[in-house]
């Protein structure tokens, strides 16, 4: 069974910069593909991007492009997104998922990311 | 990318049938065997509920079911539940490696 655990809720300034975490565990990590969906306030669900954590190789949503960095680190099981330059519009429930040619089968938690001055 | 089209409601009366369509172009729905389909709850995660236009993962009632013509993927969900009430969210692979959702239903069940 696999789990995805995220970081906790962050309050970040606009311009800022935020760093979410998502812990794996089951399955083999390094198979996986995991992808970035966030979920603005009664909003629907926006793909930002996903990484291949054993080839290290992330695509990134034409929206976020120059703005979001997604990683991974295998000894750990953990990928990682940062996204830069905050704006209150980025305000919203980011979540790690597994994801496999768009059919995602197991969710993270979600992390809530809240920009305000 | 542009998200899918969904309507943004869709109402049924428990035990009736409805569908819920899913418009997308030739370059993601239309090219590609890979749309999914995730339900919503307030405050919770998406779950899978269809995957690759119309298998079910274990565990998913066999009263939802997808398909898909053209550039427009459906999923109907029959004999309505008042569980089933929630938003529901099409997914569809869009080549090089990206992914693109629509912008959600609002089912409700009356």
């Amino acid at each position: 069974q696999v789990q995805l655990v995220q970081s906790g809720a962050e309050v970040k300034k606009p311009g800022s910069s935020v760093k979410v975490s998502c812990k794996a565990s089951g399955g083999t990590f390094s198979s996986y593909t995991i992808s970035w969906v966030r979920q603005a306030p009664g909003q629907g669900l926006e793909w930002m991007g996903r990484i291949i954590p054993i080839l290290g190789i992330a695509n990134y949503a034409q929206k976020f492009q120059g703005r979001v960095t997604i990683t991974a680190d295998k000894s750990t099981s953990t990928a990682y997104m940062e996204l830069s330059s905050l704006r209150s519009e980025d305000t919203a429930v980011y979540y790690c998922a597994r994801e496999k040619m768009a059919t995602i089968d197991y969710w993270g938690q979600g992390t809530l990311v809240t920009v305000s001055s | 990318q542009s998200a899918l089209t969904q309507p943004a409601s869709v109402s049924g009366s428990p035990g009736q049938s409805i569908t819920i369509s899913c418009t997308g172009t030739s370059s993601d729905v239309g090219s590609y065997n890979l749309v999914s389909w995730y339900q919503q709850h307030p405050g919770k995660a998406p779950k899978l509920m269809i995957y690759e236009v119309s298998k079910r993962p274990s565990g998913v009632s066999n009263r939802f079911s997808g398909s898909k013509s053209g550039n427009t993927a459906s999923l109907t969900i029959s004999g309505l539940q008042a569980e089933d009430e929630a938003d529901y969210y099409c997914c569809s692979y869009a080549g090089s490696s990206h992914v693109v959702f629509g912008g959600g239903t609002k089912l409700t069940v009356l």
